[in-house]
């Protein structure tokens, strides 16, 4: 069993709809969620990350986090165009020199105009 | 404020032949981690180095070595080469221990024929 899965979709939803990115991680031990969204081609782009359980809101964004199922979700309200990437999924520990941190695979997710 | 850079932006080798990536962190980090992306899949970790030291190792071979200067610019070095190691390799930077704030180059795309 991998430590983080994610779904690879490809996930396509017409412009504006709200999206779910979803993933479940099997280590107890990871106290940070981290999404990151990578364009074709490019590096990872952190979004946004979440300290243990609850919601975290940026903008259009919001990553939610349950530790008592070990459920990650990103949730994308007003979804444009150029949300249109992959959404990598990644926990850790507090500190990185005790805990490395795992990815998930990555969902594709491509907005309809 | 540059970013994380890395050279070159690409690379084409033959197997058995060795190569070295170069990254240059974020202004005011000073940790280097590396990772490795296959297609289709998120980053593995491969190492991270800090304070000239290579502070965690993931699960790659000997064949993968780095450094770190003094100026926490970093190396990443395979020996080798493998068909096997085509990917695109990472560059992430980040200050001290904290796990959950990296911030990725855009990557070294290596292709090994």
């Amino acid at each position: 069993q991998k430590e983080v899965e994610q779904d690879p979709g490809p996930l396509s939803v017409p412009e504006g709809a709200i999206v779910s990115l979803n993933c479940t991680y099997s280590n107890s031990a990871f106290q940070y969620f981290m999404w990151y969204r990578q364009y074709s081609r490019k590096g990872p782009e952190l979004l946004m990350y979440t300290y243990s359980s609850g919601n975290k809101e940026d903008g259009r964004f919001t990553a939610q986090v349950d530790k008592s199922s070990k459920y990650i979700s990103l949730f994308i309200r007003d979804s444009q165009p150029s949300d249109s990437a992959t959404y990598l999924c990644a926990s850790g520990g507090l500190y990185s020199s005790a805990s490395k941190i795992i990815f998930g695979s990555g969902t594709r997710l491509s907005i309809r105009p | 404020d540059a970013g994380v850079t890395q050279s070159p932006t690409h690379l084409i080798k033959t197997r058995g032949q060795q190569v070295t990536l170069r990254c240059s962190p974020k202004s005011g980090h000073d940790t280097v981690s590396w990772y490795q992306q296959a297609l289709g899949q998120g980053p593995q970790f491969i190492f991270q180095y800090y304070e000239e030291e290579e502070r965690q190792r993931g699960n790659f071979p000997d064949r993968f070595s780095g450094h770190q200067f003094p100026n926490y610019s970093s190396e990443l070095n395979v020996n080798a080469l493998l068909l096997g190691d085509s990917a695109l390799y990472l560059c992430a930077s980040s200050w001290g221990d904290l796990s959950y704030e990296q911030y990725f180059g855009p990557g070294t795309r290596l292709t090994v024929t």
